[in-house]
């Protein structure tokens, strides 16, 4: 059971480039997360999913986009990469919506735009 | 004010020591409350849940305090590996989802 898996692990882009971060779950969650956490900071929320095919925007949204094609699968999408997009990304998931279930996180991305 | 806010700090804290910190919500309508740890360039992981009544796991004890709206983690007999980053973790504090604080930063030292 690999629990959540991100891709890849580190990554340096130039200003303007593209890329997609790929995330995927074998627990059948239905919620997925993107967050984003800069140098001493907490995390921020940039998009989630309750579900295939539904998504929405969390606090910080501006610079990507993803979607939900499959329950397994969140990529998050950097269309015109910004020096202000070097971040550690981490996605996450969890069983069911309410207060209760914890998140499963995956390993994080470090994103480095140059 | 942020929703959830902690004291960045570090708290430095000799070995075998007890180290206390809190953190404070702003919606009263919050609904669900966790400690997460996380170590350097890690992902975050579930430490403990925290219940009304408080509650407690080996040395870790949360607290809830509803009244003036802040939970606490304290950690008795401090060890070097208790060393890490203690993240906030509130649901309902922003709407339906979870919202992290900041964080707070604990070295336990011989």
């Amino acid at each position: 059971n690999a629990g959540v898996t991100q891709t890849p692990k580190f990554r340096i882009l130039k200003i303007g480039q593209s890329m997609t971060l790929q995330c995927a779950q074998d627990m059948n969650h239905n919620y997925m997360y993107w967050y984003r956490q800069d140098p001493g900071m907490g995390l921020k929320l940039i998009y989630y999913s309750v579900g295939a095919g539904i998504t929405d925007k969390g606090e910080v949204p501006n610079g990507y986009n993803v979607s939900r094609s499959t329950t397994e699968d969140f990529p998050l999408r950097l269309e015109l990469a910004a020096p202000s997009q070097t971040s550690v990304y981490f996605c996450a998931s969890r069983d069911r919506t309410g207060a209760g279930e914890k998140l499963f996180f995956g390993s994080g991305t470090q994103l480095s735009v140059l | 004010r942020k929703e959830v806010e902690q004291d960045p700090g570090p708290f430095n804290v000799p070995e075998g020591a007890t180290v206390a910190f809190n953190c404070t919500y702003s919606n009263s309508a919050s609904q669900s409350f966790f400690w997460y740890r996380q170590d350097c360039r890690k992902e975050p992981k579930l430490l403990m849940s925290v219940y009304s009544s408080g509650n407690e796991d080996g040395r870790f004890t949360a607290q809830l305090n509803r009244a003036s709206q802040y939970i606490s983690l304290l950690i008795r007999d401090s060890k070097l590996s208790d060393s890490a980053t203690y993240l906030c973790v509130v649901w309902g504090a922003a709407g339906n989802k979870l919202t992290f604080g900041g964080g707070t930063r604990v070295l336990v030292k011989p």
